[in-house]
């Protein structure tokens, strides 16, 4: 079954610095990679997604790469501010399955 | 909208007791999934609804859980003999049709069995 690996576990940067966090999948096939955005005492939310069709997608201050040949794909967080600090996860969709990362909570310092 | 909802928020119980955790998923949405949430840890696959019915079971960690959905609404998510080690967050999230869109999640009920 697919299985999904997401570094770093935590991640302190200074506000104002890019954040990146990596995961990589197991199975091929996996064509929706979604990321989820999860602050203190709340469920996660959709932050950013891309489909298997595309290498790149960018929403403001928030990208997504994705690499098939490789299998892996990549958050990217731009001009971090406090607001930003939460638990992120990424998740890799096949049929009807979906395996989220273990997460990566990150840390912006004013 | 409104989004996904979920009760009781928090739910405190003793070991061996039974408890009932519930969900309403957004008005529309077919497919509605549980996963659990140990403190500080990932999200733990638990069942997936597709409609009243539950394609994928694989995540019930044992057969103390079992989950219902009727009226392709509302669904139940049900713990019998609680143990200390089923304490954690019940996350509930639904979609419109499956998984290849985005999960709506709810606030989760947090649970504490003594």
């Amino acid at each position: 079954g697919e299985n999904v690996e997401q570094h770093p576990s935590t991640l302190s940067v200074q506000e104002g610095d890019s954040a990146v966090i990596k995961c990589t999948y197991s199975d091929s096939a996996s064509n929706y990679f979604p990321w989820y955005k999860q602050e203190l005492g709340k469920g996660p939310q959709l932050i950013i997604d891309i489909r298997s069709n595309v290498g790149e997608k960018k929403d403001q201050r928030i990208a997504v790469t994705l690499n098939k040949t490789a299998k892996h794909f990549s958050l990217h967080i731009t001009e971090t501010q406090p607001e930003d600090s939460a638990v992120y996860f990424c998740a890799a969709t096949l049929r009807d399955k979906t395996i989220f990362g273990a997460g990566t909570r990150l840390f912006v310092k004013a | 909208g409104a989004g996904v909802s979920q009760s009781p928020s928090n739910k405190v119980t003793e070991k061996g007791k039974d408890v009932e955790l519930r969900c309403d998923p957004i008005s529309g949405h077919t497919a509605l999934y549980w996963y659990r949430q140990s403190l500080g840890q990932g999200l733990e696959f638990l069942i997936y609804f597709q409609g009243n019915s539950a394609p994928d079971k694989s995540g019930l960690p044992s057969d103390r859980f079992s989950a219902e959905r009727t009226g392709g609404s509302v669904s139940t998510l049900t713990i019998q003999r609680t143990q200390q080690e089923d304490s954690a967050v019940y996350l509930c999230a639904s979609s419109f049709q499956g998984q290849q869109e985005t999960q709506y999640f709810g606030p989760g009920t947090r649970l504490l069995v003594l």
